[in-house]
């Protein structure tokens, strides 16, 4: 079980759109519709932002969206706001009820 | 409305053990999942293990089998996790977190995780 790639940072400005990827194998992100994103701010538990990689749950704002080819998830987040800086982390089930976590992505706000 | 209480902050010396407990209310317990996630000091997340209450078997990532033990009280609601042999570096914060769904008919759970814990700091030194 090796965690899922994801680059250390992105950044946009206010209104613009980011791409954070997320890239597995096919034991994990190749295998299963089973993504999920989380946000965390600091000092914060994380939060579900996406969920079977591109479902969002309640309450979670339509400018979050999640899409996947191939061993490769992406999370989008449209109209960046200044609140949405927070650190971006991706999960993947694998096989026999294991999950595995990306290293996290760092989103700033300019 | 489903929360996870866990307990409170630990220090413990290297070479010792620590037993963090994730109380669960509001919710139908034995049927979801409930995982363990370590966060060093502004580290990432880890999957450290899993259990769904109703099969009683905890499933572990690799990097922490042999060293930590998750089980399942379902009298009390409550899911505990073991870690042994603690080092320096397992210093972190410990959440267990909830499965968003129940398990399907292929006995899975661990897809994601809506509910999670406020965390516990394990703090390891001599």
């Amino acid at each position: 079980q090796s965690a899922l790639t994801q680059p250390a940072s992105v950044s946009g400005s206010p209104g613009q759109s980011i791409t954070i990827s997320c890239t597995g194998s096919i034991s994990d992100v190749g295998a299963y519709n089973y993504v999920s994103w989380y946000q965390q701010h600091p000092g914060k538990a994380p939060k579900l932002m996406i969920y079977d990689v591109s479902d969002r749950p309640s309450g979670v704002s339509n400018r979050f969206s999640g899409s996947k080819f191939g061993n490769t998830a992406s999370l989008t987040i449209s109209g960046l706001q200044a609140e949405d800086e927070a650190h971006y982390f991706c999960s993947s089930y694998t096989t026999n009820n294991l999950a595995v976590f990306g290293g996290g992505t760092k989103l700033t706000v300019l | 409305q489903v929360q996870l209480v866990q307990s409170g902050a630990e220090v413990k010396r290297p070479g010792s053990s620590v037993r963090v407990s994730c109380k669960a209310s509001g919710g139908t317990f034995r049927s979801y999942g409930i995982s363990w996630v370590r966060q060093a000091p502004g580290q990432g997340l880890e999957w450290m293990g899993g259990i769904i209450p109703i099969f009683g078997s905890a499933k572990y990532a690799q990097k922490f089998q042999g060293r930590v033990t998750i089980t399942a009280d379902e009298s009390t609601s409550t899911v505990y996790m073991e870690l042994s042999s603690l080092r320096s570096e397992d210093t972190a914060v410990f959440y267990c977190a909830r499965d968003r769904a129940e398990y399907d008919n292929y006995g899975r759970g661990m897809k994601s995780f809506d509910y999670w814990g406020q965390g516990t700091l394990v703090t390891v030194s001599s």
